[in-house]
């Protein structure tokens, strides 16, 4: 079945490790997108790509890095979580030509 | 800069009383709005976008660029339709379609 996923969806982790959120589709999208979310808050777009070897950063700073080595898989990478960290991550897919935007179930992650 | 304002963090009504989400935005070219839906429990989803003009589970929105809004509006509010509301704006269109979201309007439908 056509989706988008996400793992894990839930992490509680201490301060220094690193992590690797994962986010894949089968759904055939060139587009795929990150969004960090505070409660309460608004969504921020941190990483955005257009396709295979193409990574940009979006509108709010982090310090996370992506990678978009095969068109289905997107992973987010924290090298040295931090409190600061903790937060809701979405991804989201999009295909080429069309605005609207498909979400995974997130991930909640809580660095203590 | 791009900016969506939803002004209310929570809309109480009673079951069969009119909905209206309301969402401004400002931006200087010719925007693309949607709204986005979250039902407990589940993903953030499309409910509808302007440039459809269509009505999904009975709500429509019209983009009003002389007041710079797009709100939500419902004429009988089901407890169906009790769900987290996000505005959002998409800027640069086609290749890019980064989207711009609000705050989110919880809207609690009263039995």
């Amino acid at each position: 079945e056509a989706d988008i996923y996400q793992t894990p969806r839930y992490l509680v982790i201490g301060t220094g490790k690193k992590i690797t959120l994962e986010c894949s589709q089968t759904m055939g999208h060139d587009k795929m997108y990150w969004y960090q979310q505070d409660p309460g808050m608004e969504l921020h777009l941190i990483h955005y790509s257009y396709g295979v070897n193409s990574t940009e950063k979006g509108d709010l700073s982090s310090e996370s890095t992506v990678s978009r080595i095969r068109t289905e898989h997107f992973p987010l990478t924290l090298e040295s979580a931090r409190p600061s960290h903790t937060s809701q991550y979405l991804c989201a897919s999009s295909p080429w030509g069309q605005e609207t935007q498909y979400f995974g179930p997130g991930t909640r992650l809580l660095v203590l | 800069a791009q900016r969506v304002t939803q002004p209310e963090k929570l809309l109480s009504v009673f079951k069969g009383a009119p909905v209206e989400l309301k969402c401004n935005y400002s931006y200087s070219g010719s925007p693309e709005l949607f709204w986005y839906v979250q039902y407990s429990r589940q993903r953030l989803q499309l409910l509808l976008r302007h440039i459809s003009r269509e009505s999904i589970k009975g709500f429509t929105a019209d983009l009003n660029k002389g007041e710079t809004s797009f709100h939500l509006k419902k004429p009988f509010a089901q407890e169906e339709d009790s769900a987290m509301y996000y505005c959002a704006l998409s800027e640069g269109g086609g290749a890019t379609n980064k989207l711009i979201f609000g705050t989110g309007t919880l809207l609690a439908v009263q039995p």
